[in-house]
């Protein structure tokens, strides 16, 4: 059974600095490693998902995949208020439509 | 962006007693989804659907769930009869289909049994 784990579980930064959020997986056999972003009372929305090892960069967010280290993380650059919530990483499996869900970093952003 | 209405957004309801839970998914999206979630906890998948039919259940979808779409209407997750530990935010979820799509989720619905 796929595990995800997330650190830190809350991450408290000012304003305009540099967000780095962790994600590890047990399954090496996973495919596409998703970044979703949860506000509360609202569902979650997703923002960047990765399949290849590397990086990829979409406006102020980084992802960087290791499958070697089954290991991902996002980097939110220029943080702002508004990027205040849960982030969740989830892992979608080849071997069927679901996705594995981590429990999630909950980040706030201080003005 | 696409958006799935759920309906209602709180229910709060007797054990013991049914609930239906409703999902109005984006309107060309093939696959639909049930999450559970309870406050502080991981998104857990309870059930997928597609054409009509359930794809993949998890151990969490017990007997006493059941989900159907009569005729492209509502996705609707059934829960019959319910138990306290049925309470949680029930989030809806579709995409168009694949394992690399995007998947698009309601707001939720907490449901509450007392």
């Amino acid at each position: 059974q796929e595990k995800v784990q997330q650190s830190p579980e809350s991450l408290i930064v000012p304003e305009g600095a540099m967000v780095s959020l962790n994600c590890s997986f047990s399954d090496s056999a996973s495919q596409s490693i998703w970044w979703y972003q949860q506000h509360p009372g609202k569902g979650p929305k997703a923002l960047i998902s990765i399949f290849s090892n590397g990086n990829k960069k979409e406006g102020r967010l980084t992802v960087y995949l290791n499958r070697a280290s089954l290991h991902v993380s996002l980097h939110i650059k220029d943080s702002q208020p508004s990027d205040s919530a849960v982030y969740l990483c989830a892992v979608s499996m080849a071997s069927n439509y679901q996705l594995i869900w981590g429990s999630g970093t909950k980040l706030i952003i201080k003005p | 962006g696409p958006k799935v209405l759920q309906i209602p957004s709180h229910q709060i309801i007797d054990m013991g007693q049914m609930v239906t839970l409703n999902c109005d998914p984006v309107s060309n999206h093939l696959y639909f989804y049930w999450y559970k979630q309870i406050l502080g906890q991981q998104m857990e998948f309870l059930v997928n659907f597609y054409n009509g039919k359930v794809m993949e259940k998890s151990k969490l979808f017990k007997d006493q769930f059941s989900v159907e779409r009569p005729d492209g209407s509502y996705f609707t997750l059934k829960i019959q009869p319910t138990a306290l530990e049925d309470s949680a935010v029930y989030f809806c979820a579709s995409h168009t289909g694949g394992f690399a799509e995007t998947l698009y989720f309601g707001s939720g619905t907490r449901l509450t049994v007392l």
